[in-house]
C-alpha cells in the first residue's frame, strides 16, 4: 500500500520568508499528486496536483511544487509568506494499483508570525 | 467554486442515536467519498462510490452505512452513535481517476 509522509505537523515562519512544506510518498510508479489547504471550519480545497505533464506545478496563491522522481517528493514552496497562508496544508497520493483513491499525508500547520 | 454541501455543519447528540449526515454535489460527478478527519490525522476513508448503486468501504471501519440513489446525493449514516464516533466527517467529489477531489466544508460531530 502506498503511503505519504509529511515532515514536520508544524511549520512557523516570518511574513516573507520562504515557505517550504515536505512531502514524500512511497510508490513503484509514478502517483498523481496533490497539494490541499485547509483553513478553519472549512473543507480542503486543491492548491495544486502533479500528472506528469511538467515537473514543476504551478498553483494558486503563489505555491508551486517540485515532483522530484529520484526522490520521490512533492514538496510545496512559496517564496514569501502571507498572514493569510496561515492553514492546515495536506498532500496526497494517488495510483492505479489503488483505484485512484488519494491517500493523504497526516497534514502540516504552517503557522506565519507578523 | 466547487458546489458540494454538507448539512449539519454542526450536531452534539447523546450515545445511540441514530444520525444521517447528508451531502450533496450539483457538479455531476460519480465519484464520491466519506472522510473521517481527526487533528494531526490523515484523512482515513469510511466510504466511496463510483456511481449510482455502487457503493465501498473504506480502510476505517466506522460502523456507518451509506446509500447513492442519485448522483448528486451520498449520505452517512450511523445507526447507533458513540462517544468514539466524535469526529469532523468531510464528503468529497471527484469526476475522473486522478481529478482533484472537491470538499465539502464538513460536519463536526459530537457524540455524549
Amino acid at each position: 500500500a502506498q503511503s505519504v509522509t509529511q515532515l514536520g505537523s508544524h511549520v512557523s515562519v516570518s511574513e516573507g520568508a520562504l515557505v517550504l512544506l515536505r512531502c514524500n510518498y512511497s510508490s513503484s510508479v509514478p502517483p498523481y499528486l496533490f497539494w490541499y489547504v485547509q483553513y478553519p471550519n472549512q473543507g480542503l480545497q486543491l492548491l495544486l496536483k502533479y500528472t506528469s505533464a511538467a515537473t514543476l506545478v504551478k498553483g494558486i496563491n503563489g505555491f508551486e511544487a517540485e515532483f522530484k522522481k529520484s526522490e520521490t517528493s512533492f514538496h510545496l514552496t512559496k517564496p514569501s509568506a502571507h498572514m493569510s497562508d496561515a492553514a492546515e496544508y495536506f498532500c496526497a497520493a494517488a495510483v492505479s494499483g489503488g483505484s485512484y483513491i488519494p491517500t493523504f499525508g497526516r497534514g502540516t500547520s504552517l503557522i506565519v508570525h507578523p | 467554486e466547487a458546489d458540494i454541501y454538507q448539512t449539519p455543519r454542526y450536531l452534539v447528540i447523546g450515545t445511540g442515536k441514530k444520525i444521517t449526515l447528508e451531502c450533496s454535489q450539483t457538479m455531476g460527478h460519480d465519484k464520491m467519498y466519506w472522510y473521517q478527519q481527526d487533528p494531526g490525522m490523515e484523512l482515513h476513508l469510511i466510504h466511496y462510490s463510483y456511481g449510482v448503486n455502487s457503493t465501498e468501504k473504506g480502510d476505517l471501519s466506522s460502523e456507518s452505512t451509506v446509500s447513492r440513489i442519485r448522483t448528486e446525493h451520498f449520505p452517512l449514516t450511523l445507526e447507533s452513535a458513540r462517544p468514539s464516533h466524535t469526529s469532523q466527517y468531510l464528503c468529497a467529489s471527484s469526476a475522473l481517476d486522478g481529478d482533484e477531489q472537491y470538499f465539502g466544508p464538513g460536519t463536526r460531530l459530537t457524540v455524549t
